[in-house]
């Protein structure tokens, strides 16, 4: 079975910190798909970034970072610098072979100003 | 590209009356999916479909409960008889293949009073 938590369901923080959330996953298979979403308050979620299981590089978009490390099963997400608008509940989920997506409860983040 | 649509946005409706929603995928799109989600819970997979065969459904998806993706294009999503249990935002997303990235639509808040 696929399984994916998010051990954090709150963090707060102020305006240009940094700040990590944390996605470790469970599953038996070797190919296997991550993502991280995030769903503002208007509620749509918006994909983030895809990481094949395949592809451990480590990921910078902007502000956003991803840490991929398959020793530990963890996927985790840094932004750098936060800022208000980064307020949202972001979601790690997880998809294998060709199953559909298995999500993490969330993390929410609050960034405060 | 306009995006994954759903129609409602809201419903409200009271226990024992039947309800259907709608989602219309990206046209090009293969994959449909229905998930579920409460407050404070990460999105619950329902069901998926390729094309128009339906491939699996979850053990939430009870008997009340019903998907069609008639000619592979748009999906309906029909709750029988609705309990209070049912209240919850419906998501649909649609993807190209297997572990590409999913594009949600906005939702369908369901409210059984």
């Amino acid at each position: 079975a696929q399984k994916v938590t998010q051990a954090q369901t709150e963090i707060s923080v102020v305006e240009k910190e940094d700040v990590t959330l944390d996605c470790v996953y469970e599953t038996r298979d070797t190919t296997y798909y991550l993502f991280w979403y995030k769903q503002p308050p208007s509620g749509e979620l918006v994909f983030l970034i895809r990481r094949n299981s395949f592809d451990e590089q480590n990921e910078i978009s902007g502000r956003y970072s991803w840490n991929f490390q398959k020793s530990t099963s963890s996927f985790n997400f840094t932004i750098t610098a936060s800022q208000v608008v980064d307020s949202a509940v972001y979601f790690c989920a997880l998809s294998t072979g060709f199953q559909k997506l298995v999500f993490g409860t969330g993390t929410r983040l609050l960034v405060s100003p | 590209d306009t995006g994954v649509s759903q129609d409602p946005r809201h419903k409200i409706t009271k226990r024992g009356q039947n309800v259907t929603f709608r989602c219309d995928p990206i046209s090009e799109h293969n994959r449909l999916y229905w998930y579920r989600q409460t407050l404070g819970q990460g999105p619950e997979f329902l069901t998926y479909f390729q094309n128009e065969a339906q491939l699996e459904k979850s053990r939430l998806l009870s008997d009340r409960f019903s998907a069609e993706r008639p000619k592979g294009s748009f999906s309906t999503l029909e709750i029988q008889r609705t309990e209070q249990g049912d209240s919850a935002m419906y998501l649909c997303a649609s993807s190209l293949n297997s572990g590409e990235k999913l594009f949600f639509g906005s939702g369908t808040q369901l409210s059984v009073l």
